[in-house]
């Protein structure tokens, strides 16, 4: 398996652009993470989603950002309009916890807002 | 989720034992212990958990006290490559339902 797969790699955008990151769990994992990892916050949990549902979104900053999963194989994360103190790397990260909770995470997305 | 202390650096030589302890004094009957730990620029990576029998895998032994308040993850013979940040995080059930709560979690720097 080629584990959780995330794009792009890095972006860099202006501000007040619109920003979608994305990503593809492990095949047959049921739960999908999106997390934030700044040096200031460290790893912050912004939504989780199981069997496609959003769980919590609590940790989504503000409604400039937006998480979707339309399907078992596919989430994205968008931000618009972007800013500044968005720029961070953002993790995706997929679980099947049947007996615990050992989540993959991604390699990350780079975002720079310029 | 229960909050753990861990101590913000550590050192160990290579080939020694690296010994990491985590304080989690409120921790709940039903939450579990989780380490992960972090590659520079790479993504979290499991390494072990336990509720309150001692845990030993491939990567690490994990010893928990008998009240559950701390927990030491042992790395039995540190590499260079076992550098990382290493989060210890109480997590209420093995479910994918729960949410992990990362904090600042202890630099381990393995040296020659």
């Amino acid at each position: 398996d080629a584990g959780v797969i995330q794009s792009p790699r890095h972006e860099v955008t202006e501000m007040g652009q619109e920003v979608t990151l994305r990503c593809k769990p492990i095949s047959g994992h049921n739960s999908l993470f999106w997390y934030r990892q700044t040096m200031m916050r460290g790893l912050e949990l912004l939504i989780y989603f199981n069997n496609n549902v959003p769980i919590d979104d609590s940790g989504m900053p503000e409604d400039r950002f937006s998480a979707k999963m339309p399907n078992a194989s596919f989430s994205t994360l968008k931000i618009q309009p972007s800013e500044p103190r968005d720029s961070a790397v953002y993790f995706c990260a997929s679980s099947l916890a049947l007996v615990k909770n050992e989540q993959f995470f991604g390699p990350g997305t780079r975002l720079t807002v310029l | 989720d229960a909050k753990t202390t861990q101590p913000t650096s550590m050192d160990c030589a290579e080939g020694r034992a690296a010994n990491l302890p985590c304080n989690h004094s409120t921790i709940s009957g039903n939450e579990y212990v989780y380490w992960y730990r972090q590659i520079h620029s790479q993504g979290p990576q499991y390494i072990i958990h336990g509720l309150k029998n001692n845990e030993t895998n491939e990567m690490a032994s994990l010893i928990i006290t008998e009240d559950r308040k701390s927990s030491t993850l042992i790395l039995p013979h540190a590499t260079l490559r076992d550098t990382a940040v290493y989060y210890c995080i109480v997590s209420p059930g093995a479910n994918a339902g729960n949410m992990l709560t990362f904090g600042g979690g202890t630099r381990l720097m393995v040296k020659p």
